[in-house]
């Protein structure tokens, strides 16, 4: 089956530093990348999409200044939570759509990471 | 306002006999809905999904069942086993072609008992 990976899968920062969380397609390539964030006992809410090559669509209330998203590849999206603060504290997880299929039904997840910001 | 609902946070049943989670939604926009099992610090895991121009659909052990005048889907685990224990999602989406983002309810922690 297609494999999501993400890395790191637990990071703890400092606040105000910046930290990078990459989100690879291993076996496929993927148009769309989607990046959730999930709170404890909560649900899983999408931040943004992701588009391959284009700029992201943010949530309404997601600022994208703060969460710097960047779809390099087909293979390979990227979410740089900058001037981390302790609210930012969070599980991360992201999902890919393979390239060739257009339903959510073949959105895929990423393991997730857990982010501590101290 | 939450678009997505499973009212029940969690539910005890017990090993071999049939579990049920339910999920209501609000948004009439919504025409596909899914349902994910997710373990902790684990992403979701896809089990099975659901058009809206269907009312049922069947896979093995897991089976969805839609009602679109209610705006109400369930999930049916039978028979079900001690792995099935985890936490289940019902999410929902709106195709315009492409892929899509989905809304999630909270979950329903599913705990089978031996």
């Amino acid at each position: 089956g297609a494999v999501v990976s993400q890395h790191p899968s637990w990071v703890i920062c400092k606040s105000g530093t910046s930290v990078k969380i990459e989100c690879r397609s291993l076996d496929f390539q993927a148009t769309t990348m989607f990046w959730y964030r999930q709170f404890p006992k909560q649900s899983l809410m999408l931040m943004a999409t992701s588009n391959e090559g284009s700029k992201a669509t943010y949530e309404q209330g997601v600022e994208k200044d703060k969460f710097l998203i960047n779809h390099a590849s087909l293979t390979l999206s990227t979410l740089t939570v900058t001037s981390a603060h302790p609210e930012d504290s969070s599980f991360y997880i992201c999902s890919a759509a393979p390239r060739d299929r257009g339903r959510t039904d073949t959105q895929y997840f990423g393991p997730g990471t857990r982010l501590t910001v101290l | 306002d939450q678009q997505v609902k499973q009212n029940s946070p969690s539910l005890s049943v017990q090993e071999g006999r049939i579990s049920i989670l339910n999920c209501d939604y609000t948004n009439s926009m919504f025409d596909y809905f899914l349902w994910y099992k997710k373990y902790p610090a684990e992403g979701p895991t896809f089990l099975i999904s659901i058009s809206s121009i269907k009312d049922k659909n069947e896979d093995g052990r897991f089976t969805v069942f839609l009602n679109k005048s209610a705006k109400h889907l369930s999930l049916h685990i039978v028979p079900s086993q001690p792995g099935d224990s985890a936490v289940y999602f019902c999410a929902a989406a709106y195709s315009g072609g492409g892929a899509d983002g989905l809304t999630f309810g909270k979950g329903t922690h599913l705990i089978i008992q031996p």
